[in-house]
C-alpha cells in the first residue's frame, strides 16, 4: 500500500528554526509537495522536490533523498503567523497526489 | 483574478436530505479534485476529473456523486447514503493530471449534518 508519515504535532518558539520530516512509500514516485494549512482553510502551495537536493525559498526549505523516501520542511526564524498545519503530499506513478495526515505545529513566544 | 471559488462556506442539512457543494475554477485547469477533510487526518480523495464529461472515483467515493459537464464546474453531491458526511470538503484543480501537477484549492466548504 502507499503511505506517507508525518509527525503528529511540533512545538517549536518564535525565532527558531524547526524541521518537519516527511518518510513515505508510494507506488512510483513523480515529485513531492509542501503545503501550509491554516485552521480551517485551504492548503496553499509552499514547496516542489523532484529531484534530490535543497531547493530554498526565502524562510523556507525543502529537501529530498528519494533513495531513502525521506523530505523534510525546514522552516527558519519561526513567526507566528508560522501556526499552521503543514501537509507533505507525494505524486505517484499516476500522478495521483497522496498525502500524509499533516503536522501541526505550535509556535510559542 | 484567476481561482477557484466554493458556495457556499458553512452549510448545515438535515440527515437524510442530498445535498449539492458547488465548485467554479477560472484558472483554465483540465483537471479538478474533490477531498474530504476530517479533524487530525489528512485529504482524502472523493472523485477526480481529468477531462470534461469523464471523472474517477476516488479513495472514498461511496455516497457521493459528481459532474462534470463544463471545464469550470465540478459540483459534488453528498448523498443521503454517506454515513457520515459532516466534514471540511475542499475542492482543487490542476492544470492537467501528469508531469507537474500541483493542486491550486477553493476556500473550502464545511457541511454539518444535523
Amino acid at each position: 500500500g502507499q503511505n506517507i508519515d508525518q509527525p503528529t504535532e511540533m512545538t517549536a518558539t518564535e525565532g527558531a528554526i524547526v524541521q518537519i520530516n516527511c518518510t513515505y512509500q508510494t507506488s512510483g514516485f513523480n515529485g513531492l509537495f509542501w503545503y501550509q494549512q491554516h485552521a480551517g482553510e485551504a492548503p496553499t502551495f509552499l514547496s516542489y522536490n523532484v529531484l534530490d537536493g535543497l531547493e530554498e525559498k526565502g524562510r523556507f526549505s525543502s529537501f529530498l533523498s528519494r533513495s531513502k523516501g525521506y523530505s523534510y520542511l525546514l522552516l527558519k526564524e519561526l513567526q507566528m503567523k508560522d501556526s499552521a498545519s503543514y501537509l507533505c503530499a507525494v505524486s505517484d506513478s499516476n500522478y495521483q497526489l497522496i498525502w500524509g495526515a499533516g503536522t501541526k505545529l505550535i509556535i510559542k513566544p | 483574478d484567476g481561482g477557484i471559488t466554493q458556495s457556499p462556506k458553512y452549510l448545515f442539512r438535515k440527515e437524510g436530505q442530498n445535498v449539492t457543494l458547488s465548485c467554479e475554477q477560472n484558472l483554465n485547469h483540465d483537471a479538478m479534485y474533490w477531498y474530504r477533510q476530517d479533524p487530525g487526518q489528512g485529504l482524502r480523495l472523493i472523485y477526480y476529473s481529468q477531462i470534461v464529461n469523464d471523472f474517477q472515483k476516488g479513495d472514498i467515493a461511496e455516497g457521493y456523486s459528481v459532474s462534470r459537464e463544463k471545464k469550470e464546474s465540478f459540483p459534488l453531491t453528498v448523498t443521503s447514503a454517506q454515513k457520515n458526511p459532516t466534514a471540511f470538503y475542499l475542492c482543487a484543480s490542476s492544470i492537467g493530471a501528469g508531469d507537474y501537477n500541483e493542486q491550486f484549492f477553493g476556500p473550502g466548504t464545511r457541511l454539518t449534518v444535523l
